[in-house]
């Protein structure tokens, strides 16, 4: 058990450009998460999957933002066109059926210049 | 819809001093209260989670909390705090089927 990766670990990019994380969580899990974190404030609940399926997404998550887990294994969060407001850290996190104790992984974090 | 609110958004304690961090939430049923830490330049891990019985949970490194159903909390504590406690501590909470929703934060500085 390697715990939750995540990948890139940074990620600098400019205005209007697309950027992709990758989350590859605790391979029992079935559950997996995507917070966003900014500076001062706790992480805010993006999107989150049950196996394959995209369960719940945030009204924070716009139609910029795209999430997928296409096998039940790994993930990926794609922004596009990204803004100023985008930088932020981007974290993963997974969990197994019925538990509710979330693993995190060390998170990606976004810088638009 | 679920919150969660930190009284404290920084507290500075001397080594051996006594800790209580606040954390109040909302929510009309049955809770999964949760204490995360990050220290520096680490991921966010667990540090101690309510979910049913004794109000009085243990986590690691000499941490407890208290849930008291009547007042909508779940302060952390800890009796003599250590140099390598500084850090971040989120309160968390978790209401039937929702997602966990963490509070901002309160970091947390001990000089040795």
């Amino acid at each position: 058990d390697t715990g939750v990766s995540q990948d890139p670990r940074h990620k600098i990019t400019k205005r209007g450009q697309n950027v992709t994380f990758r989350c590859d969580p605790i391979s029992e899990h079935n559950r997996l998460y995507w917070y966003r974190q900014t500076l001062g404030q706790g992480p805010e609940f993006l999107t989150y999957f049950q196996n394959e399926a995209q369960l719940e997404k945030s009204r924070l998550l716009s139609d910029r933002f795209s999430a997928e887990r296409p096998k039940g294994s790994f993930s990926t969060l794609e922004i596009q066109r990204t803004e100023q407001g985008d930088s932020a850290m981007y974290l993963c996190a997974s969990t197994g059926m019925g538990a509710n104790v979330l693993t995190f992984g060390a998170g990606s974090r976004l810088t638009v210049l | 819809a679920q919150s969660v609110s930190q009284h404290n958004h920084h507290v500075i304690l001397s080594e051996a001093a006594s800790l209580e961090l606040g954390c109040n939430y909302s929510y009309g049923g049955t809770v999964n209260l949760f204490w995360y830490v990050q220290y520096p330049g680490q991921h966010l891990q667990l540090l101690l989670k309510y979910f049913s019985g004794d109000p009085l949970v243990k986590g690691i490194k000499g941490f407890e909390a208290e849930f008291i159903k009547s007042k909508f909390s779940f302060n952390l504590r800890k009796p003599s705090v250590q140099w390598s406690d500084t850090a971040e501590y989120f309160c968390a909470v978790k209401g039937g089927y929702q997602k966990v929703t963490f509070g901002t934060g309160t970091k947390l500085q001990v000089i040795p």
